[in-house]
Protein backbone atom coordinates (compact mmCIF):
# COMPACT_ATOMS: atom_id res chain seq x y z
CA UNK A 1 0.00 0.00 0.00
CA UNK A 2 1.23 3.83 -0.28
CA UNK A 3 3.01 4.95 3.08
CA UNK A 4 5.70 7.34 3.69
CA UNK A 5 8.92 6.12 5.13
CA UNK A 6 12.22 7.37 6.08
CA UNK A 7 16.01 5.95 5.44
CA UNK A 8 17.73 6.94 8.63
CA UNK A 9 16.32 5.60 12.24
CA UNK A 10 18.95 8.01 14.47
CA UNK A 11 20.79 11.03 13.08
CA UNK A 12 23.72 11.67 15.67
CA UNK A 13 25.06 15.12 14.81
CA UNK A 14 27.08 17.97 16.78
CA UNK A 15 25.71 21.40 18.11
CA UNK A 16 26.21 24.31 15.40
CA UNK A 17 25.75 21.55 12.61
CA UNK A 18 23.43 21.75 10.23
CA UNK A 19 21.06 18.33 9.92
CA UNK A 20 19.45 16.84 7.23
CA UNK A 21 16.77 14.30 8.14
CA UNK A 22 15.65 12.63 4.70
CA UNK A 23 11.96 10.87 4.36
CA UNK A 24 11.03 8.96 1.36
CA UNK A 25 7.01 8.61 -0.11
CA UNK A 26 5.78 6.22 -2.51
CA UNK A 27 2.59 8.29 -3.05
CA UNK A 28 2.61 10.95 -5.66
CA UNK A 29 -0.94 12.22 -5.42
CA UNK A 30 -0.02 13.94 -2.05
CA UNK A 31 -0.71 17.91 -2.24
CA UNK A 32 1.04 18.36 1.00
CA UNK A 33 3.77 17.22 2.47
CA UNK A 34 4.58 18.21 6.53
CA UNK A 35 7.54 17.98 9.23
CA UNK A 36 6.78 17.30 12.60
CA UNK A 37 8.94 17.30 16.07
CA UNK A 38 8.07 15.40 18.98
CA UNK A 39 10.45 15.71 22.06
CA UNK A 40 9.96 12.87 24.92
CA UNK A 41 6.85 12.45 26.34
CA UNK A 42 4.85 14.92 24.41
CA UNK A 43 2.81 14.78 21.37
CA UNK A 44 4.27 15.82 17.57
CA UNK A 45 4.19 19.02 17.28
CA UNK A 46 4.13 20.46 13.36
CA UNK A 47 6.83 22.69 12.10
CA UNK A 48 6.73 23.22 8.25
CA UNK A 49 4.45 22.19 5.28
CA UNK A 50 5.41 22.40 1.67
CA UNK A 51 3.00 22.40 -0.74
CA UNK A 52 3.39 19.58 -3.91
CA UNK A 53 3.91 22.57 -6.30
CA UNK A 54 6.56 23.56 -4.44
CA UNK A 55 10.33 22.68 -4.07
CA UNK A 56 11.54 24.19 -1.33
CA UNK A 57 10.16 26.30 1.68
CA UNK A 58 11.96 28.13 4.59
CA UNK A 59 11.26 28.53 7.61
CA UNK A 60 13.32 29.86 10.66
CA UNK A 61 16.19 27.66 10.58
CA UNK A 62 14.38 24.84 8.90
CA UNK A 63 14.25 24.09 5.05
CA UNK A 64 12.50 21.70 3.89
CA UNK A 65 13.10 20.09 0.12
CA UNK A 66 10.72 18.41 -1.95
CA UNK A 67 12.10 16.69 -5.21
CA UNK A 68 9.36 14.70 -6.89
CA UNK A 69 11.28 12.87 -9.35
CA UNK A 70 12.47 10.36 -6.87
CA UNK A 71 9.77 11.15 -4.48
CA UNK A 72 11.91 12.08 -1.72
CA UNK A 73 11.38 14.69 1.33
CA UNK A 74 13.83 16.42 3.27
CA UNK A 75 14.40 18.47 6.50
CA UNK A 76 17.42 20.82 6.86
CA UNK A 77 18.05 22.33 10.52
CA UNK A 78 20.70 24.91 10.58
CA UNK A 79 22.78 25.40 13.51
CA UNK A 80 21.38 22.63 15.70
CA UNK A 81 20.64 23.08 19.05
CA UNK A 82 20.38 20.65 21.84
CA UNK A 83 16.52 21.67 21.63
CA UNK A 84 16.34 20.32 18.16
CA UNK A 85 16.99 16.71 19.84
CA UNK A 86 13.83 15.34 19.16
CA UNK A 87 11.80 12.57 16.58
CA UNK A 88 10.89 14.05 13.21
CA UNK A 89 8.39 12.40 11.35
CA UNK A 90 7.81 13.56 7.84
CA UNK A 91 3.42 13.23 7.10
CA UNK A 92 1.61 13.73 3.92
CA UNK A 93 -1.83 15.04 3.25
CA UNK A 94 -3.87 14.23 0.50
CA UNK A 95 -6.25 16.84 0.14
CA UNK A 96 -8.06 14.94 2.59
CA UNK A 97 -8.67 15.51 6.01
CA UNK A 98 -6.20 13.09 7.67
CA UNK A 99 -2.48 12.62 7.98
CA UNK A 100 -0.30 10.05 7.39
CA UNK A 101 2.96 9.83 9.34
CA UNK A 102 6.21 7.74 8.20
CA UNK A 103 7.62 5.98 11.07
CA UNK A 104 10.39 8.76 12.31
CA UNK A 105 13.83 9.63 12.31
CA UNK A 106 15.97 9.99 16.05
CA UNK A 107 17.89 13.48 15.82
CA UNK A 108 20.61 13.11 18.90
CA UNK A 109 22.88 16.62 19.40
CA UNK A 110 25.51 16.17 21.55
CA UNK A 111 27.98 19.17 22.07
CA UNK B 1 -6.02 28.31 24.86
CA UNK B 2 -4.74 25.32 26.89
CA UNK B 3 -4.39 23.17 23.84
CA UNK B 4 -5.37 19.17 23.55
CA UNK B 5 -6.23 18.01 26.29
CA UNK B 6 -6.03 14.57 27.24
CA UNK B 7 -6.80 12.51 30.05
CA UNK B 8 -5.28 9.77 31.87
CA UNK B 9 -1.85 10.60 31.14
CA UNK B 10 -0.90 7.20 32.25
CA UNK B 11 -3.40 4.19 32.08
CA UNK B 12 -2.46 0.71 33.65
CA UNK B 13 -5.28 -2.24 33.56
CA UNK B 14 -5.56 -5.46 33.01
CA UNK B 15 -6.60 -7.59 30.31
CA UNK B 16 -9.85 -7.82 29.40
CA UNK B 17 -10.99 -4.91 31.27
CA UNK B 18 -12.72 -2.18 29.28
CA UNK B 19 -10.75 1.84 29.12
CA UNK B 20 -11.95 4.44 28.22
CA UNK B 21 -9.55 7.88 27.03
CA UNK B 22 -10.62 10.83 26.99
CA UNK B 23 -9.87 14.10 24.90
CA UNK B 24 -11.21 17.60 24.73
CA UNK B 25 -9.67 19.63 21.62
CA UNK B 26 -8.99 23.51 21.22
CA UNK B 27 -12.11 25.22 20.98
CA UNK B 28 -13.04 26.11 17.76
CA UNK B 29 -11.41 23.09 15.82
CA UNK B 30 -13.79 21.26 14.31
CA UNK B 31 -11.81 18.33 13.21
CA UNK B 32 -10.83 15.66 15.92
CA UNK B 33 -8.28 12.76 15.65
CA UNK B 34 -7.28 9.74 17.24
CA UNK B 35 -4.00 8.16 16.79
CA UNK B 36 -2.05 5.26 18.24
CA UNK B 37 1.91 5.45 18.38
CA UNK B 38 4.32 2.36 19.43
CA UNK B 39 7.34 1.35 18.34
CA UNK B 40 6.51 -1.70 15.49
CA UNK B 41 4.26 0.99 13.57
CA UNK B 42 4.76 3.98 14.43
CA UNK B 43 2.05 6.83 14.32
CA UNK B 44 -1.25 4.86 13.17
CA UNK B 45 -4.85 6.81 12.71
CA UNK B 46 -7.33 5.04 14.04
CA UNK B 47 -10.33 7.61 13.11
CA UNK B 48 -10.90 10.90 12.96
CA UNK B 49 -14.57 13.51 13.53
CA UNK B 50 -15.69 16.62 11.64
CA UNK B 51 -18.06 18.49 13.34
CA UNK B 52 -18.37 15.72 15.74
CA UNK B 53 -19.16 13.10 12.75
CA UNK B 54 -17.03 10.32 12.40
CA UNK B 55 -15.74 10.59 8.97
CA UNK B 56 -12.65 7.94 8.39
CA UNK B 57 -12.85 4.73 11.12
CA UNK B 58 -10.57 2.51 8.61
CA UNK B 59 -7.53 3.27 10.94
CA UNK B 60 -9.42 0.89 14.13
CA UNK B 61 -8.04 -2.14 14.21
CA UNK B 62 -11.47 -3.96 15.96
CA UNK B 63 -14.47 -3.99 17.14
CA UNK B 64 -12.99 -4.24 20.27
CA UNK B 65 -12.68 -0.65 19.80
CA UNK B 66 -14.94 2.54 19.37
CA UNK B 67 -14.95 6.31 19.89
CA UNK B 68 -17.71 8.87 20.25
CA UNK B 69 -18.21 12.82 20.31
CA UNK B 70 -20.75 13.85 21.81
CA UNK B 71 -20.28 17.17 21.79
CA UNK B 72 -17.78 19.46 19.78
CA UNK B 73 -15.54 19.44 23.02
CA UNK B 74 -15.06 16.29 24.20
CA UNK B 75 -14.23 12.85 22.56
CA UNK B 76 -13.57 9.08 24.06
CA UNK B 77 -11.76 6.19 22.92
CA UNK B 78 -12.49 3.27 24.20
CA UNK B 79 -11.59 -0.64 24.24
CA UNK B 80 -13.76 -3.25 25.50
CA UNK B 81 -12.66 -5.85 26.33
CA UNK B 82 -8.45 -4.59 26.48
CA UNK B 83 -5.92 -6.51 25.47
CA UNK B 84 -1.95 -6.93 25.66
CA UNK B 85 -1.31 -5.85 22.11
CA UNK B 86 -3.41 -2.62 22.61
CA UNK B 87 -0.54 -1.54 24.94
CA UNK B 88 0.84 1.76 23.20
CA UNK B 89 0.34 5.34 23.70
CA UNK B 90 -2.65 7.30 22.25
CA UNK B 91 -3.02 10.67 21.16
CA UNK B 92 -6.18 12.94 20.11
CA UNK B 93 -5.43 15.90 18.09
CA UNK B 94 -7.52 18.76 16.59
CA UNK B 95 -7.32 20.98 13.59
CA UNK B 96 -9.28 23.44 11.93
CA UNK B 97 -10.34 23.59 8.56
CA UNK B 98 -10.46 21.64 5.22
CA UNK B 99 -7.08 20.10 4.04
CA UNK B 100 -5.44 21.84 7.37
CA UNK B 101 -2.23 20.59 7.66
CA UNK B 102 -1.76 21.80 10.91
CA UNK B 103 -2.89 19.48 13.99
CA UNK B 104 -2.21 20.23 17.42
CA UNK B 105 -1.36 17.06 19.22
CA UNK B 106 -2.66 16.27 23.07
CA UNK B 107 0.11 14.62 25.12
CA UNK B 108 -1.53 11.21 24.75
CA UNK B 109 -2.35 8.67 27.64
CA UNK B 110 0.00 5.66 27.76
CA UNK B 111 -2.00 2.58 28.08
CA UNK B 112 -0.70 -0.40 29.49
CA UNK B 113 -2.45 -3.58 29.78
CA UNK B 114 -0.83 -6.54 31.99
Amino acid sequence: GESVGLHLPTLSVQEGDNSIINCAYSNSASDYFIWYKQESGKGPQFIIDIRSNMDKRQGQRVTVLLNKTVKHLSLQIAATQPGDSAVYFCAENKNTDKLIFGTGTRLQVFP
Amino acid sequence: DAGVIQSPRHEVTEMGQEVTLRCKPISGHDYLFWYRQTMMRGLELLIYFNNNVPIDDSGMPEDRFSAKMPNASFSTLKIQPSEPRDSAVYFCASSFGVGSTEAFFGQGTRLTVV
